[in-house]
């Protein structure tokens, strides 16, 4: 089944904790993303990568990191979490960055930062 | 960057009715999107428009694309239970997906 998988799902965690969020997809897609979703701001995007290798800074870049080693796995880290990056979090890949191809959003990662 | 401004932002209706959400920016789009939020899932793709005036449907699902490209409005008919969830437009300029601003979505309630 074509899909886009996250985990964890749920992360409760402490201030200054290194942690790494996973997203992997099947679909041998180009684009990835990652979003962060706050109640009344719709979906903002974070960081995206082109392709293997290339990545760049989205809306809402800092206090975090991407990498993107591998064509299927772009994970989010988070080097240092504060609480104002409590947020849901969803990954997303498409064939390519353009407007014609669907991008296929991850089931999401409820965060929390205490 | 510039997000899109979406209304209402939450409906209450019984099933059976129509219910109408629209999207609106300051910015020109050259496509516009509706997506659906199931509870514990990501968006999904509804309707994608690509062209000024387009009207476009999807079951019981109507999208337009705004002729001044600075809007679109998503209609859906005859309401039922599993159309409860959240409803995002995005907006999109074109080349890559960065250039892609979301609304803050439309919360729908459905009463059987």
């Amino acid at each position: 089944e074509a899909q886009v998988t996250q985990n964890p799902r749920y992360l409760i965690t402490v201030t200054g904790k290194k942690l790494t969020v996973t997203c992997s997809q099947n679909m041998n897609h180009e684009y990835m993303s990652w979003y962060r979703q706050d109640p009344g701001l719709g979906l903002r995007q974070i960081y995206y990568s082109m392709n293997v290798e290339v990545t760049d800074k989205g809306d809402v870049p800092e206090g975090y990191k991407v990498s993107r080693k591998e064509k299927r796995n772009f994970p989010l880290i988070l080097e240092s979490p504060s609480p104002n990056q409590t947020s849901l979090y969803f990954c997303a890949s498409s064939r390519t960055g353009y407007s014609t191809d669907t991008q296929y959003f991850g089931p999401g990662t409820r965060l929390t930062v205490l | 960057g510039q997000q899109l401004n979406q209304s209402p932002q939450s409906m209450f209706i019984q099933e059976g009715e129509d219910v109408s959400m629209n999207c609106t920016s300051s910015s020109i789009f050259n496509t516009w999107l509706w997506y659906k939020q199931d509870p514990g899932e990501g968006p999904v793709l509804l309707i994608a428009l690509y062209k000024a005036g387009e009207l476009t449907s999807n079951g019981r699902l109507t999208a337009q694309f705004g002729i001044t490209r600075k809007d679109s409005f998503l209609n859906i008919s005859a309401s039922i239970p599993s159309d409860v969830g959240i409803y995002f437009c995005a907006g999109h300029r074109g080349g890559n997906n960065n250039d892609m601003r979301f609304g803050a979505g439309t919360r729908l309630t459905v009463k059987p």
